[in-house]
């Protein structure tokens, strides 16, 4: 099946800095969506991004389905961005998503 | 009020038993997934179901059963729980909404068998 890799797999930042976490992928896909889990263990779709580049805010994804990887940039990152950023992607043959193991950010105030 | 809803919140179960998780959904999506998260292993996929006359395998289905009671209801068991089942239980739900499908999901069942 896809392989999907997300790093770095922690990043620690001080609160107003800018990061980018990379989601790299195995095969071409029809699916591709970043999720942020907080905390409390809650999960909230950001994107749905299987190509090009969409911004909500301080957060903006790219990806760049011809090279197999997709960027999700934070800006002037808040405390409350901290938590786990998972990369799922949907390769259509099964019309599921496959997640890659997340990155865990940490962000001081 | 929340649109995917799972109960119980948080089990404890010993070796053995068998236990059922909920999830309801007021979404009015066709699609409903039940997935696990362990640490450091990201979430996979146990079951999914695309209508209610479906219902699919995932990735890690051993052990594991569901019932698509309705459009709205998507029930995993466990008919004899083990101690690596001990993790954190996900159901979410999607639609294909202007050829875009985006996953929603509820807020967890924390399982640990002891």
């Amino acid at each position: 099946g896809i392989q999907v890799e997300q790093s770095p797999p922690d990043l620690i930042l001080q609160e107003g800095a800018n990061s980018t976490l990379r989601c790299n992928f195995s095969d071409s896909v029809n699916n591709l969506q970043w999720f942020h889990q907080n905390p409390w263990g809650q999960l909230i779709n950001l994107f749905y991004i299987p190509s090009g580049t969409k911004q909500n805010g301080r957060l903006s994804a790219t990806t760049v389905a011809t090279e197999r990887y997709s960027l999700l940039y934070i800006s002037s990152s808040q405390t409350t961005d901290s938590g786990v950023y998972f990369c799922a992607v949907e390769d259509g043959a099964n019309s599921k998503l496959t997640f890659g193991k997340g990155i865990t950010l940490s962000v001081r105030p | 009020d929340a649109d995917v809803t799972q109960t119980p919140r948080n089990r404890i179960t010993k070796t053995g038993k068998r236990i059922m998780l909920e999830c309801s959904q007021t979404k009015g999506h066709d699609r409903m997934y039940w997935y696990r998260q362990d640490p450091g292993l990201g979430l996979r996929l146990i079951y999914y179901s695309f209508d209610v006359k479906d219902i699919n395998k995932g990735e890690i289905s051993d052990g594991y059963s569901v019932s698509r009671q309705a459009q709205a209801k998507f029930s995993l068991s466990l008919e004899s729980a083990i101690p690596n089942q001990t993790a954190l239980y996900f159901c979410a739900t999607s639609d294909l909404e202007a050829g875009q499908e985006t996953q929603y999901f509820g807020p967890g069942t924390r399982l640990l068998v002891l």
